[in-house]
């Protein structure tokens, strides 16, 4: 049984750019959230999909969009590309109907540096 | 707000040594609580989880945690460290729609 995959596992981009970040779930797991996790500090919520949706968010700016597929594999996008935005990016999955409480499987991440 | 602190940052132990990890967390009503653990260069390993029912909950590798409601504590404990334990350690607690809210985690040294 595959878990959560991410890819690419690391990525360089130059400010201003925009990148795609993609993320397939745990077999079975309907529900994907995006944490960002900077050097150092624990991973911060950036937002959920589920049923195509976007079920909550945290407090990221717009440049951080997302989308989920009908196979529940999801992108998550990020434009116009600032230094801060150099961090690991991780992917999470769960059943999603379960609502609070359910457990989360994690991917490996994403580590994008942006220069 | 809902939050979660680590107030240790960097813990060194012995191997063989008994461990505990605190964690104290603010939510508006039952929290449902984790424990996470963090390899270089890894995701995220969920150890344990506390939804009701047992303040004691025992997850893998031997680490067990206790849910204290009037101290908003759950803390990490392991009776023996070995080297493999070192990582990092993310407490979390879970908000609507299960959103992880993360502390800010505590890197365990393991010294032969």
């Amino acid at each position: 049984d595959a878990g959560v995959t991410q890819s690419p596992t690391h990525l360089i981009k130059t400010r201003g750019q925009q990148v795609t970040l993609r993320c397939s779930p745990k077999s079975g797991h309907d529900t994907v959230s995006w944490y960002q996790q900077a050097l150092g500090q624990g991973p911060q919520f950036i937002f959920q999909y589920y049923e195509e949706e976007e079920r909550q968010r945290g407090n990221f700016p717009d440049r951080f969009s997302g989308h989920q597929f009908p196979n529940y594999s999801s992108e998550l996008n990020v434009n116009a590309l600032l230094l801060g935005d150099s961090a690991l990016y991780l992917c999470a999955s769960s059943l999603g109907v379960q609502g609070a409480g359910e457990t989360q499987y994690f991917g490996p991440g994403t580590r994008l540096l942006v220069l | 707000a809902q939050s979660v602190t680590q107030p240790d940052i960097h813990i060194t132990v012995s191997e063989g040594a008994s461990l505990e990890l605190r964690c104290n967390y603010s939510y508006g009503a039952t929290p449902y609580l984790f424990w996470y653990v963090q390899s270089p260069g890894q995701g995220l390993q969920l150890l344990l989880k506390y939804f009701s029912g047992d303040t004691l909950v025992q997850g893998i590798k031997g680490f067990e945690a206790e849910f204290k409601r009037s101290q908003s504590s759950f803390n990490l404990r392991k009776p023996s460290v070995h080297w493999s334990d070192a990582a990092e350690y993310f407490c979390a607690v879970g908000g609507g729609y299960n959103k992880l809210i993360f502390g800010a985690g505590t890197r365990l040294a393991v010294h032969p």
